[in-house]
């Protein structure tokens, strides 16, 4: 068991670029979550999967947001036409019945 | 509607003195209750939950967390801390009847450990 890993670990972009992180949970998880973190916040929910299913998105999740998990493994989350204010930090998390998340180290996006 | 608070942003502490991290919930129905740890630039690690039974839980690195239902409370202490222990904390509460477990969010509260 490798946990939940994340890549990349820091993405700077440029406005108006798209961006795609990946997250590959632990494997015996079916349960996959995204949540962005700002500085001084606590996590903020963004979308949920099980298995390949994205049963929730949260208001927060635009439309120039979105997310797979096309095979009910890894995920990606995709930003489109980046702006300054979705610079955070970007965590994924996996479960099994949902009895406490294990997170990845998370992904930091910086716009420029 | 859920919601956590944290009531202290940072906590200030000698090193090896006790320290409580307090966290209050509000939610009508029951609650499973979490308290993660997030050291500067990584993910969240989770430190101890409370799903049912005795509402004293003891978590990793020497924390320990005690659930009061009549007071809606899940306060977080250690009876020394190390200077490792610096880090941010967060409190999260889940709707256990939620089929989705989706967790609720206390701000954070950061332990600074002086030495």
């Amino acid at each position: 068991d490798t946990g939940v890993s994340q890549d990349p670990r820091h993405k700077i972009t440029k406005r108006g670029q798209n961006v795609t992180f990946r997250c590959d949970p632990i494997s015996e998880h079916n349960r996959l979550y995204w949540y962005r973190q700002t500085l001084g916040q606590g996590p903020e929910f963004l979308t949920y999967f099980q298995n390949e299913a994205q049963l929730e998105k949260s208001r927060l999740l635009s439309d120039r947001f979105s997310a797979e998990r096309p095979k009910g493994s890894f995920s990606t989350l995709e930003i489109q036409r980046t702006e300054q204010g979705d610079s955070a930090m970007y965590l994924c998390a996996s479960s099994t019945a949902g009895y406490g998340y294990t997170f990845g180290s998370g992904t930091r996006l910086t716009v420029v | 509607a859920q919601s956590v608070t944290q009531l202290d942003s940072q906590v200030p502490v000698f090193e090896e003195a006790p320290v409580e991290l307090r966290c209050n919930y509000s939610s009508s129905v029951s609650v499973y209750l979490f308290w993660y740890v997030q050291y500067p630039n990584q993910g969240l690690q989770l430190l101890l939950k409370y799903l049912s039974g005795s509402t004293l839980v003891k978590g990793i690195n020497g924390f320990e967390a005690e659930f009061n239902k009549s007071q809606t409370s899940f306060h977080l202490r250690k009876p020394s801390v190390h200077i490792s222990d610096t880090a941010e904390y967060f409190c999260a509460v889940s709707h256990s009847m939620d089929s989705n477990y989706q967790l609720i969010w206390g701000a954070g509260t950061k332990l600074i450990i002086k030495p």
